[in-house]
């Protein structure tokens, strides 16, 4: 299995356009998380879903931030129009089955730079 | 508001001596806590983990400690190696969803 994998790896965008990153799960999971990486406050969740359906998305920062799940192994996230505050590292995770001994499988990221 | 704190931000080792990370936490019903290794350029990948009902968990080199009363866990690497060098997280979680809360990190730097 290739594992969770995101695209693109790197983004630099100008402030006020619309940015999306992608993700696509490993095959058979059924819960999806979207994180934001900073200095300051570490992983930050953004969102979840289990089995295609939001579960929390009161980590999403603003309006101007939608996460979808079209289908069972693909996610996107949106932000329009971005920031340069919004310039982190985005990571999304996928994971088999709820409960907490279960870890989470990581993507390599996608850094984004807003200026 | 963090509910998981790593309140070393960075931690110098030499090669062949113990490393010990560190991790509060303050919700008392976080029933499981992992620890996840980062590398530059790459995503977290888990490393151990822990149930609330247990006080240790051994994986070779890597062993956790968890002490409910205090809310502390920690990492302990014996013998640390170069390769060990990286980002270190905790989180936790509870027993009823896969929500994780994470910690904001230490870097770990082993030196040769």
């Amino acid at each position: 299995d290739a594992g969770v994998i995101q695209s693109p790896r790197h983004e630099v965008t100008e402030m006020g356009q619309e940015v999306t990153l992608r993700c696509k799960l490993i095959s058979g999971h059924n819960s999806l998380f979207w994180y934001r990486q900073t200095m300051m406050r570490g992983l930050e969740l953004l969102i979840y879903f289990n089995n295609n359906v939001p579960i929390d998305d009161s980590g999403m920062p603003e309006d101007r931030f939608s996460a979808k799940m079209p289908n069972a192994s693909f996610s996107t996230l949106k932000i329009q129009p971005s920031e340069p505050r919004d310039s982190a590292v985005y990571f999304c995770a996928s994971s088999l089955a709820s409960g907490g001994n279960f870890g989470q499988f990581f993507g390599p990221g996608t850094r984004l730079t807003v200026l | 508001d963090q509910q998981v704190k790593q309140n070393s931000p960075s931690l110098s080792v030499q090669e062949g001596r113990i490393s010990i990370l560190n991790c509060d936490y303050t919700n008392s019903m976080f029933d499981y806590f992992l620890w996840y290794k980062k590398y530059p350029a790459e995503g977290p990948t888990f490393l151990i983990s822990i149930s609330s009902i247990k006080d240790k968990n051994e994986d070779g080199r890597f062993t956790v400690f968890l002490n409910k009363s205090a809310k502390h866990l920690s990492l302990h690497i014996v013998p640390s190696q170069p390769g060990d060098s990286a980002v270190y997280f905790c989180a936790a979680s509870g027993l009823t969803g896969n929500q994780f809360y994470f910690g904001t990190g230490t870097s770990l730097t082993v030196i040769p």
